[in-house]
């Protein structure tokens, strides 16, 4: 079946720094990709859909400036949390699309300190 | 856009019996119905899906029921084991399968279901 590929798993960074997650898919082509956010003893909340070369879509309330997405390529999206704060802190989770049914990362438990 | 109702928020069985978990929805559109399950600091897990064209799937223990006219749709699991506790989520999706694109999917909040040996 469809893969996957999220890193880090986890991460600790500090106030202020910026942090990138990783989604690859691994054998197959995602021309979309969904990022979504849980916070602890919550539902899986959409942030925003990564749209392969072109600019992603953002869910409302989700600041653009401070969660970047690229997706550059078939295979390769990319979320970065710059100027991470403690409110941040969550469970960041990928979900591959483009026909091959939902497929979702391992998922990236960040914590900002 | 769509919204998704689920409950119970808690749900707590007798190892062997019955679990069912319920779902309402509300945009019309939506055609693909998952029911994941996500054990702590675990990705979730499909364990089973339907579409709008069908009205029932079961697979082993687990089965789910859609009614399009009422928009709601469950999750049934039968002869409980203390393995199946976890929390549930059920999600709602425009899924659009032509041409390769895809719309989201939209969660209900979540059941957590406690099967007590």
């Amino acid at each position: 079946g469809a893969v996957v590929s999220q890193h880090p798993s986890w991460v600790i960074c500090k106030s202020g720094t910026s942090v990138k997650i990783e989604c690859r898919s691994l054998d197959f082509q995602a021309t979309t990709m969904f990022w979504y956010r849980q916070f602890p003893k919550q539902s899986l909340m959409l942030m925003a859909t990564s749209n392969e070369g072109s600019k992603a879509t953002y869910e409302q309330g989700v600041e653009k400036d401070k969660f970047l997405i690229n997706h550059a390529s078939l295979t390769l999206s990319t979320l970065t949390v710059t100027s991470a704060h403690p409110e941040d802190s969550s469970f960041y989770i990928c979900s591959g699309g483009g026909g091959f049914g939902y497929t979702f990362g391992s998922g990236t438990r960040l914590t900002v300190v | 856009g769509e919204n998704v109702e689920q409950h119970p928020s808690t749900l707590s069985v007798q190892e062997g019996d019955s679990a069912v978990i319920k779902c309402t929805y509300s945009d019309s559109a939506s055609n693909y119905f998952p029911w994941y399950k996500q054990e702590l600091g675990k990705r979730p897990q499909l364990i089973i899906d339907i579409r709008s064209n069908v009205g029932e799937k079961k697979d082993q223990r687990i089965a789910v029921t859609l009614n399009k006219t009422a928009k709601h749709f469950s999750l049934h699991i039968t002869e409980t084991q203390p393995e199946d506790s976890a929390v549930y989520f059920c999600a709602a999706s425009n899924d659009m399968n032509y041409g390769g694109s895809q719309g989201n999917l939209i969660f209900g909040k979540g059941t957590k279901l406690s099967v007590k040996p």
